[in-house]
Formats: structure tokens, C-alpha cells, sequence
């Protein structure tokens, strides 16, 4: 069973960083794009950025309301991809989720989520 | 940059049948995702390309597509089907993953 357990949220002052873990467990974690979407309060949908698997050169791609200020990476032999968030807005604040696969043909698998709110 | 519009809200009767709208541009050239997310829960994907039901989603969700609109038709609703849906799709001219506002749907 593919599971996806997300993991470092809380609660960060405006101008920190943070660093989200989401662990996977049930696929071939090195053979799997990853991918990170986050929804604001009562609002939809966004997404993040999702970084490739190795095989495919392992690059990132990321939103441009994010693109400079968060980085993904990944430990394929941990089964963990990372979202690290610097230089944090109060609008930042959101469930950030993690998910198996790329969005050009769907996300048919997801964490549940961890909430990150920024806030002084 | 590229945008989906849905409305706010369906509504639809218990048995009968919900089409929840997603207006666009070019969806010949796009490939549309349909999510059900239910409050506290993270997303599932109904609808994958335009018109696949990936494995364990119920045979009454159906989606189609013509050149401006997405449709994700659900047919004989049931009371669990209660959720936010999101029309998605990849835009290749920016290189993102572009969402709809998401459509509230309520089973009378």
C-alpha cells in the first residue's frame, strides 16, 4: 500500500525558514516523481513545485509564486523528499501536502497533509 | 497566465445527475484532471486525461471535454459524493500546474 506521511510543520515567525519531510513507504520511492501542493484556509488548491526522480535527471520545477524562496530536494535511499521554505510570508500559511507522481496526467496519490502557519 | 474557472456551487438531487463545469482555453491541447477533496481530507483524483477513471473511483464519475469547457458529470449522485472538486490541468507554455477555484457540491 502506498502511504505518504508528511511531517514538520507548525508554527514560524514571518522571515523564517522551515524544512517539510514527507516520507514514503509501499512504491519504488527512487523510480517516483514528487510532488508538493499546499491550500491556504478555506481556499484551493495550489501547486508547489515537484522534482523528478533520478532517472530523469532529478531536477525541480516550482510555481513562480514560490520559485526562489522554496527548494526541493529529495533522499531517494531514506524514501524522503524535503520542502524547504525560506524567507516566510503570513500568506504561506497553508496545508502543505506531498504526492506520488506528476501532475501533467494526475496525482493519484497523496499524504495527508501538515499545517504550516506563519504568523508573529 | 492561464486560468480555469468553475462556479462556486452545484447543487443536484439525490440519483440524479451533477455536471460540474471547468472553462478554459485550448483544451484540445491539455490534458484535465478532475480532484474530490472532502472537508480535512487530502484530494483524490476522479478523472485523469480528460476521461479516465483511475482504479477503485466509482463508474459514475465520467469526464469530457471540448474546446473551452471540461465537464465532470456525475451520474445518479450519492449522498458520499458531498465534497469540493478541482479541475487541473499542466499549461506547457509556463511550465505550471494551473487549478480551478474548486466547486462546492451539494446532494439535495
Amino acid at each position: 500500500e502506498v502511504q505518504l506521511v508528511e511531517s514538520g510543520g507548525g508554527l514560524v515567525q514571518p522571515g523564517r525558514s522551515l524544512r517539510i519531510s514527507c516520507t514514503g513507504s509501499g512504491f519504488t520511492f527512487s523510480d517516483s516523481v514528487m510532488s508538493w501542493f499546499r491550500q491556504a484556509p478555506g481556499k484551493g488548491l495550489e501547486w508547489v513545485g515537484f522534482i523528478r526522480s533520478q532517472a530523469l535527471g532529478g531536477t525541480a520545477q516550482y510555481a513562480a509564486s514560490v520559485r526562489g524562496r522554496f527548494t526541493l530536494s529529495r533522499d531517494d535511499p531514506r524514501s524522503i523528499a524535503y520542502l524547504q521554505l525560506n524567507s516566510l510570508k503570513v500568506e504561506d500559511t497553508a496545508v502543505y501536502f506531498c504526492a506520488r507522481g506528476l501532475p501533467t496526467t494526475g496525482v493519484a496519490y497523496w499524504g495527508q497533509g501538515t499545517l504550516l502557519t506563519v504568523s508573529s | 497566465s492561464y486560468e480555469l474557472t468553475q462556479p462556486l456551487s452545484v447543487s443536484v438531487a439525490l440519483g440524479q445527475t451533477a455536471n460540474i463545469p471547468c472553462t478554459g482555453n485550448k483544451f484540445e491541447t491539455r490534458s484535465v484532471q478532475w480532484y474530490q477533496q472532502k472537508p480535512g481530507q487530502a484530494p483524490v483524483l476522479v478523472i485523469s486525461r480528460d476521461t479516465n477513471r483511475p482504479s477503485g473511483i466509482p463508474e459514475r464519475f465520467s469526464g469530457s471535454t471540448s474546446r473551452s469547457t471540461a465537464t465532470l458529470t456525475i451520474s445518479g449522485a450519492q449522498g458520499e459524493d458531498e465534497a469540493d472538486y478541482y479541475c487541473q490541468v499542466w499549461d506547457s507554455s509556463t511550465a505550471e500546474v494551473v487549478f480551478g477555484g474548486g466547486t462546492q457540491l451539494t446532494v439535495l
